[in-house]
C-alpha cells in the first residue's frame, strides 16, 4: 500500500507572499498525483492532478504542482496567496489498483 | 448539473441508534466510495464499491454497513457498534478510467 506524507500540518502565510506546500509518497511505480481543497464544512475539491506527461501541472485558482519522481515528491505552489486560499490542502496518490491514499492534510491560514 | 449528493449535512442522533447516510450520484461512475474524516487524521477509507452488488471492506469498517443495489446510489449505516461515531462522512465516486475521485459535500454526524 501507498503512503502520503505532507510534511507541515499547519502552514501561515501573509497574504500576497508565495507559498510551498509539500507532499511526499511511499512508492516508485507508476502512481497517479492530486491535490486537493477543502474549505470548512465542505467536501474536497479537486485543485489538479498528474496523470502523466509534463511534470508541471497547472490547476485552479493559480497553483500549480511539480511532480519529482526521483525524490518522489509532488509540491503544491502558487506564487501570490489571496485571503480566500485559506483552506485544507490534501494530497492523494492513486495506485494501479484505483486505490486512492491521502495524506494527513495540510491547513493553509493566509494572513491579511 | 452533473454531482454527487448527501443527504443530510447535519444529522444529530442518541447513542445507540442506527443511522443510514444517503449518498447519490448522477455522474454514471461505476465506483463509490465512504471516507470518514477526524480533525488531523485525514480521510479514512470505510468502504467501497466498484460494481452494483458487489462491496469491500476499506480500512475502518467495524461498526458500519453499506448496500449497493443501484449504481446511483450508496447509502452507509452508522450502528450501535460504532464506539466513536462523530464524525464528518464524505462519500467519492470515480469514472471507469478510475483517474479522478470526485466528492460529495459531506454531512457532519454528531451523536449525543
Amino acid at each position: 500500500a501507498q503512503s502520503v506524507t505532507q510534511l507541515d500540518s499547519q502552514v501561515p502565510v501573509f497574504e500576497e507572499a508565495p507559498v510551498e506546500l509539500r507532499c511526499n509518497y511511499s512508492s516508485s511505480v507508476s502512481v497517479y498525483l492530486f491535490w486537493y481543497v477543502q474549505y470548512p464544512n465542505q467536501g474536497l475539491q479537486l485543485l489538479l492532478k498528474y496523470l502523466s506527461g509534463s511534470t508541471l501541472v497547472k490547476g485552479i485558482n493559480g497553483f500549480e504542482a511539480e511532480f519529482n519522481k526521483s525524490q518522489t515528491s509532488f509540491h503544491l505552489r502558487k506564487p501570490s496567496v489571496h485571503i480566500s486560499d485559506t483552506a485544507e490542502y490534501f494530497c492523494a496518490v492513486s495506485d494501479i489498483a484505483d486505490q486512492f491514499y491521502f495524506g494527513t492534510g495540510t491547513s493553509l491560514t493566509v494572513i491579511p | 448539473d452533473g454531482g454527487i449528493t448527501q443527504s443530510p449535512k447535519y444529522l444529530f442522533r442518541k447513542e445507540g441508534q442506527n443511522v443510514t447516510l444517503s449518498c447519490e450520484q448522477n455522474l454514471n461512475h461505476d465506483a463509490m466510495y465512504w471516507y470518514r474524516q477526524d480533525p488531523g487524521q485525514g480521510l479514512r477509507l470505510i468502504y467501497y464499491s466498484q460494481i452494483v452488488n458487489d462491496f469491500q471492506k476499506g480500512d475502518i469498517a467495524e461498526g458500519y454497513s453499506v448496500s449497493r443495489e443501484k449504481k446511483e446510489s450508496f447509502p452507509l449505516t452508522v450502528t450501535s457498534a460504532q464506539k466513536n461515531p462523530t464524525a464528518f462522512y464524505l462519500c467519492a465516486s470515480t469514472p471507469d478510467s478510475g483517474d479522478t475521485q470526485y466528492f460529495g459535500p459531506g454531512t457532519r454526524l454528531t451523536v449525543l
